[in-house]
């Protein structure tokens, strides 16, 4: 168990560039959560999958944002002509489906749009 | 619409006193509590949790406390050490619900 391992680490990107993102969960977990978090916020809710299929999206996710998990293994987050606004930490998260069950992070992608 | 709430954005704590991190939520019908720590740059790790059957769970330093009358939980760390310095957030969530919130974030100083 290696835990959830998420690359790159770091992005710096100029605005209107295209960005992706990739997470790889713990492997017998089948819920796999993406939040992202800015400067004196805590998490917010982006997406969230159960095995390949994305049951729950937030009004927070833009159309330019794209969010796939194909056959519920990892996960990639794409966003599409960046703005300054995309600036946080993407953080990816899995679980297992037990009632009461945690949520595991990962060391999350820091994203600076210039 | 901040169904998690952590008023206190920072905390100061001498070493080896108590340190008490308090979190207030809105929706009644959450019924799992977490806490988690993180440091900078880095994700959430998972530190505590309580299900809304208790009203108490015990992890070595850590206890974390629940009234669901009044929709408050504490996290207290006692002895505090200056290795708990960290961001602690408060999270939540519901049985029947995939999704979980989180407060805003309490950054605690331990002072050696």
């Amino acid at each position: 168990d290696t835990g959830v391992s998420q690359d790159p680490r770091h992005k710096i990107t100029k605005r209107g560039q295209n960005v992706t993102f990739r997470c790889d969960p713990i492997s017998e977990h089948n819920r796999l959560y993406w939040y992202r978090q800015t400067l004196g916020q805590g998490p917010e809710f982006l997406t969230y999958f159960q095995n390949e299929a994305q049951l729950e999206k937030s009004r927070l996710l833009s159309d330019r944002f794209s969010a796939e998990r194909p056959k519920g293994s990892f996960s990639t987050l794409e966003i599409q002509r960046t703005e300054q606004g995309d600036s946080a930490m993407y953080l990816c998260a899995s679980r297992t489906g037990a009632t009461n069950e945690k949520l595991f992070f990962g060391s999350g992608t820091q994203l600076s749009v210039l | 619409d901040q169904q998690v709430k952590q008023n206190s954005p920072s905390l100061s704590v001498q070493e080896g006193r108590i340190s008490i991190l308090n979190c207030d939520y809105t929706n009644s019908m959450f019924d799992y509590f977490l806490w988690y720590k993180k440091y900078p740059a880095e994700g959430p790790t998972f530190l505590i949790s309580i299900s809304s059957i208790k009203d108490k769970n015990e992890d070595g330093r850590f206890t974390v406390f629940l009234n669901k009358s009044a929709k408050h939980l504490s996290l207290h760390i006692v002895p505090s050490q200056p290795g708990d310095s960290a961001v602690y957030f408060c999270a939540a969530s519901t049985n029947t619900g995939n999704q979980f919130y989180f407060g805003t974030g309490t950054s605690l100083t331990v002072i050696p």
